[in-house]
């Protein structure tokens, strides 16, 4: 079975903070995403990633960067939190753009105060 | 951006009832996926199904899809306590983007609740 794992279940931080969500799949997969979910706004793909060092904006990027340093690590940074930051993040892999299957890990949920 | 939207919003019924979710969808898709999520957690893929097939089925779950209407349904048959979730249809679409041909939109999902 795939596995996505994410380096916490809940973080709690402080406005201005440099926030560091790290996500790590198993599968060898070419890709992986991070997406933020919000009642009533669903799931909005941040970044995403199709190779090692490589990376593509996605739909709501401001405020965030991601670091690809090994295939199986994708890492979503915000610079300076800010409370309109708070919220669940989902990461995702999946092993064609084509986007057959992607698979989630367990989401953190992040509040920023 | 939004491509796919799923109605109802909200769905609850009976255990044993048969549940069904529709999803909408703006331009052309080169397959329609739907995940569910418990609360609280990450998504769990449930069925892919490509822009040239028209019903799949999977255990209690049918899918169909109408490229012509560009809508989906998901059913879920005999429904069980343990089916409450949400449920999101995702689309793969052309992202515009210079380096991967497509996209998954999800749409913001079906509450279903199954009452024992």
């Amino acid at each position: 079975d795939v596995k996505v794992t994410q380096s916490s279940r809940y973080l709690v931080k402080r406005t201005g903070e440099k926030v560091f969500l790290e996500c790590v799949q198993d599968m060898d997969h070419e890709n992986m995403f991070w997406y933020r979910q919000d009642p009533g706004l669903g799931l909005r793909l941040i970044y995403f990633s199709y190779d090692v060092k490589m990376k593509e904006k996605g739909d709501i990027p401001e405020g965030y960067s991601v670091s690809r340093e090994k295939k199986e690590r994708f890492s979503l940074i915000l610079e300076s939190a800010s409370t309109n930051q708070t919220s669940m993040y989902l990461c995702a892999s999946s092993p064609d753009l084509i986007s057959d299957t992607q698979y989630f890990g367990p989401g953190t949920r992040l509040t920023v105060l | 951006s939004q491509q796919g939207e799923e109605d109802p919003q909200a769905l609850s019924i009976q255990e044993g009832e048969n549940a069904t979710m529709n999803c909408s969808y703006k331009t052309s898709i080169n397959n329609l996926q739907w995940y569910r999520q418990n609360s609280g957690r990450g998504l769990v893929h449930l069925i892919l199904i490509r822009s040239n097939e028209r019903e799949k089925h999977s255990g209690r779950l049918r899918v169909t899809l109408d490229t012509s209407k560009k809508s989906s349904s998901l059913l879920i048959t005999a429904s069980r306590a343990a089916d409450t979730a949400s449920y999101f249809c995702a689309t793969a679409n052309p992202s515009g983007s210079g380096a991967g041909s497509y996209q998954l939109t999800f749409g913001k999902g079906t509450k279903l609740s199954v009452i024992p």
